[in-house]
C-alpha cells in the first residue's frame, strides 16, 4: 500500500525553465512533507518541507505547494540548472506521534543544456 | 556538517551468509536508521533507533536485526543473506525523532546477493 506517490518516473526539462515534481499522498493523517534530493552513488540530502499549516514554503530556487484537500504537494524549481538533475523523493509523516517518514518512489530529472 | 559514513560502498555476498553493515555518525545525533532504496520503491525503512540499545521495527523488518551499543554506531545484520536483498542500503541520522527531517544520509552500501 503506497501512500506516497510519485506517478512520474521521470522528467526532462530546458535549463532555465521551471520543473514541477509532483506528489500525492493517500493518509489524511500525513502533516509534515518534505522533499529529498538525490545524486547516484550518494545518499539523499534533504532539501525543502512544510508543514501542513502552511501551503507554500519557498527556499532559494525552490519551493513546495501543498493542497491539503487533493492531498497533493508540488515541487517547483525556477530556474532549473544541470546540477538539479537528480533524484527526487517526498516524504510524509505524522509530527504528532513522532512517526516516521514515509518515502515516495523517486521521481528522476534531467535538466537538458 | 554532520556526517554519516558507511563501512562499505560495494559489497558481495553468497547466498546465507550473515552479513553486517556498519554505521557511524558524528554528531551526537539519537536517532538512527536504516532503509533500502529499490527501483520503483522507494526508500523504505528496515529498522530505526531513537537511543542506545533501542530499536523499532520500520515497514520491512524480515529478515534483518540491528544492534546499537554505542550512540555514534548502528549496525544492520542479514542473518542469512538472500538474492531478495540486493539493494541499496542507506543509513541516516538525526535529532529529531522518527518524522522529522533526516539531516543526514550515509553514501550508501550497495549489496549483492549471489
Amino acid at each position: 500500500d503506497q501512500q506516497v506517490k510519485q506517478n512520474s518516473p521521470s522528467l526532462s526539462v530546458q535549463e532555465g525553465r521551471i520543473s514541477i515534481l509532483n506528489c500525492d499522498y493517500t493518509n489524511s493523517m500525513f502533516d509534515y512533507f518534505l522533499w529529498y534530493k538525490k545524486y547516484p552513488a550518494e545518499g539523499p540530502t534533504f532539501l525543502i518541507s512544510i508543514s501542513s499549516i502552511k501551503d507554500k514554503n519557498e527556499d532559494g530556487r525552490f519551493t513546495v505547494f501543498l493542497n491539503k484537500s487533493a492531498k497533493h504537494l508540488s515541487l517547483h524549481i525556477v530556474p532549473s540548472q544541470p546540477g538539479d538533475s537528480a533524484v527526487y523523493f517526498c516524504a510524509a509523516s505524522r509530527l504528532r506521534g513522532n512517526e516516521k517518514l514515509t518515502f515516495g518512489t523517486g521521481t528522476r530529472l534531467t535538466i537538458i543544456p | 556538517d554532520v556526517k554519516v559514513t558507511q563501512s562499505s560502498r560495494y559489497l558481495v555476498k553468497r547466498t546465507g551468509e550473515k552479513v553486517f553493515l556498519e554505521c557511524v555518525q558524528d554528531m551526537d545525533h539519537e536517532n538512527m536508521f536504516w532503509y533500502r532504496q529499490d527501483p520503483g520503491l522507494g526508500l523504505r525503512l528496515i529498522y530505526f533507533s531513537y537511543d542506545v540499545k533501542m530499536k523499532e521495527k520500520g515497514d520491512i523488518p524480515e529478515g534483518y536485526s540491528v544492534s546499537r551499543e554505542k550512540k555514534e554506531r548502528f549496525s544492520l545484520i542479514l542473518e542469512s543473506a538472500s538474492t531478495n536483498q540486493t539493494s541499496m542500503y542507506l543509513c541516516a541520522s538525526s535529532l529529531q525523532g522518527a518524522g522529522g527531517p533526516i539531516e543526514a544520509f550515509g553514501p550508501g552500501t550497495r549489496l549483492t546477493v549471489t
